[in-house]
């Protein structure tokens, strides 16, 4: 199956600093991307998603970005607030068989 | 709106003993199901998914089963637990077209003692 590696597994930053969290994943058949927010004790929640056939997708402070070539995407966050901090989860998936694999997730705390 | 249920939320089980979870969707038809499980600190593995009634595929060898007997319900299973079944356990479900989002329960945390 699928493989995905998220890095790194921790992240500190500043509030108003910016955060990159980076996945890669290694089925070149995998064309959908999705990120989730998951706070503590949570279930994981949708923040952004991307398909293959895009190569950037913005909402607000949040970005993703996809290599298809390198089979590699991002996370940005930009202008961090403390409401941020959570585990994120990227995670890759083939649209027809929908199953869904998830990186081991990067521990985001943004410091007041 | 659909909605998906998952109980216990929490679940303290000695070790030997028989496992039952529970999930149920609600406001679709036909829905992909998955059973996930995160142990403290680690990422996302998915243990099983379905497509349909009856249809489930495992994706790891493990001490766990899962079953599908109505359209909207899975339950994950196991007749004798291990320590190393500790953990959080999540139901999911998609649609599988063109919305192709999971969408999580609220998940059980086990421990095995």
């Amino acid at each position: 199956g699928e493989n995905v590696e998220q890095h790194p597994s921790t992240l500190s930053v500043q509030e108003g600093d910016s955060a990159v969290i980076k996945c890669t994943y290694s089925d070149s058949a995998s064309n959908y991307f999705p990120w989730y927010k998951q706070e503590l004790g949570k279930r994981p929640q949708l923040i952004i998603d991307i398909r293959s056939n895009v190569g950037e997708k913005k909402d607000q402070r949040i970005a993703v970005t996809l290599n298809k070539t390198a089979k590699h995407f991002s996370l940005h966050i930009t202008e961090t607030q403390p409401e941020d901090s959570a585990v994120y989860f990227c995670a890759a998936s083939i649209v027809h068989f929908n199953k869904f694999y998830f990186g081991s997730g990067t521990k985001l705390n943004v410091k007041p | 709106s659909q909605t998906i249920h998952q109980w216990p939320a929490t679940l303290v089980q000695p070790v030997g003993s028989p496992l039952s979870l529970e999930c149920t969707v609600e406001g679709t038809s036909n829905p992909n199901l998955y059973w996930y499980r995160q142990a403290a600190g680690r990422g996302l593995q998915l243990l099983f998914y379905s497509v349909g009634i009856g249809q489930i595929s495992s994706e790891v060898p493990q001490n766990l089963s899962a079953s599908r007997p109505q359209d909207r319900q899975f339950i994950l299973s196991s007749k004798k637990l291990l320590l190393s079944d500790s953990g959080f356990y999540l139901c999911a479900w998609g649609t599988g077209t063109v919305n192709t989002e999971a969408f999580f329960g609220q998940g059980t945390r086990l421990t095995v003692v």
